[in-house]
């Protein structure tokens, strides 16, 4: 069974369109991110939720719109894609209360590529 | 500007070589220290949480050490395998009163292991 997933593994999409990414945990955690990979590689934090509220908003355009209609549950919707927001987006997800010891999980990510 | 910096970017070696890496972090307000192991394809897996001076943490072969008063920690692998070619990432939370699930990730040591 695969603890965090996302869906669709791979997205080509044109300029313009909207289009969203999938995120689901079966660890039982509260807290879900997303993430992601630039084209150096850097992995930068977009959005975290706990018990589906917004706890993390990084600087982000306010294209990008999370949604978690559950704790198991994160979703990344993109307005007006542009030809920068092509990247992988990695999810993850945590259970807070670990104290320091909380650790993260990732999703396998989903290429984004926008032509 | 929080800056998390990992040396060398890459690393050959022969299969059997010991080898080192090192991650560098504001020694400030630290709060905890994560090292993760990404192999290519693949989702970034967790190795070690570290949260206190001195600690040292080992896993089979691999082993990690930290300081935080001079905010570095370092990452050992002895007698590299292929199987241990990877990514490896760490990534600094810091302690500012705010979300302190928020890693920030240094671009990572790229192992390549020769056989």
């Amino acid at each position: 069974d695969t603890a965090v997933s996302q869906t669709p593994k791979y997205l080509v999409t044109q300029m313009g369109n909207d289009k969203s990414i999938k995120c689901e945990q079966n660890l039982g955690h509260d807290t879900m991110y997303w993430y992601k990979q630039d084209s150096k590689k850097f992995l930068k934090i977009m959005f975290s939720y706990n018990n589906k509220e917004l706890i993390i908003n990084e600087t982000v355009p306010n294209r990008f719109s999370p949604k978690s209609p559950d704790k198991a549950h994160l979703n990344l919707h993109i307005n007006s894609l542009e030809l920068g927001d092509s990247a992988v987006y990695f999810c993850a997800s945590s259970q807070r209360g670990g104290g320091r010891q909380e650790t993260q999980y990732f999703g396998p990510g989903t290429r984004l590529l926008v032509l | 500007i929080l800056n998390v910096e990992q040396s060398p970017q890459s690393l050959h070696v022969q299969e059997g070589d010991s080898t080192n890496f090192t991650c560098s972090f504001p020694s400030s307000n630290f709060y905890a220290l994560h090292w993760y192991r990404w192999e290519t394809a693949k989702s970034p897996e967790a190795l070690f949480v570290m949260t206190l001076n001195g600690d040292e943490k080992k896993k089979g072969r691999i082993s990690a050490t930290l300081n935080t008063k001079e905010g570095y920690s370092y990452l050992y692998i002895k007698g590299s395998q292929p199987e241990d070619s990877a990514t490896y990432l760490c990534a600094f939370i810091r302690s500012y009163g705010g979300a302190t699930n928020k890693l920030i990730f240094g671009t990572g040591t790229l192992l390549a292991v020769q056989p």
